[in-house]
């Protein structure tokens, strides 16, 4: 198995909602990662996971929590968010010098 | 500061037209370059590392080469089908930060048929 699933693909939600992006991978990386992608911009790293540990998280708004239960599987708990958090939510993995590899994405409209 | 600047942003090629996209970097060290190609609202699909200057790799109608300062994205004969935001990523290093990679911010290729 070579790839990130991501679930789910679509998401909309109310501002007063709560919701959780999953993501899974049995590719035995060790490391896991969370970007928001605005249209025509590159990825923006939100957070990393090394080793199930939070590693690296770039001043993100707490209306976003992350979560890694095991090696395999991160969540990003959502709730309260803004219209400005509609964007495509990326989830990544890698074996650091090996390049990363991205699932689909989840698509976030909050309304 | 390291950063990553990919030229053009957009490029619109007719079928058959061959053509380089560029990746500069500034970066404390190299620990690893990355080419992504990305289809309008999916993730970024992996397409090569390269290591150190003057390793190449090749794929089908691509090609990428890396020197010291900047790397290429070479597409050869390219189809319609290639069209998609190319996106340039560098792993410095040593690294300030655990596992994290610098994006550019991508060129748009348009193949025309």
């Amino acid at each position: 198995d070579t790839e990130v699933t991501q679930t789910p693909k679509h998401l909309v939600m109310g501002m007063t909602n709560k919701k959780s992006l999953k993501c899974e991978q049995h590719m035995g990386h060790r490391a896991m990662y969370w970007y928001k992608q605005k249209a025509k911009k590159p990825p923006e790293l939100m957070f990393v996971y090394s080793y199930e540990k939070l590693s690296i998280n770039e001043s993100v708004p707490s209306r976003f929590s992350p979560e890694c239960p095991n090696s395999s599987l991160l969540n990003l708990h959502l709730h309260a968010l803004q219209p400005e958090d509609s964007a495509l939510y990326l989830c990544a993995s890698s074996q650091l010098d090996y390049g990363y590899t991205f699932g689909s994405g989840t698509r976030l409209t909050v309304v | 500061e390291d950063q990553v600047t990919q030229s053009p942003e957009a490029l619109r090629l007719q079928e058959g037209e061959s053509s380089s996209l560029n990746c500069s970097y500034t970066v404390s060290g190299l620990r690893g370059l990355f080419w992504y190609r990305q289809d309008p609202g999916k993730g970024p699909e992996f397409l090569f590392t390269l290591y150190s200057a003057g390793e190449e790799k090749e794929k089908e109608r691509l090609k990428a080469t890396l020197t010291k300062k900047e790397s290429f994205l070479h597409i050869t004969a390219p189809k319609p089908e290639d069209s998609a935001t190319y996106l340039c990523a560098v792993h410095p290093n040593p690294m300030n930060r655990d596992d994290k990679i610098i994006f550019g911010k991508g060129t748009r290729l348009h193949i025309l048929p």
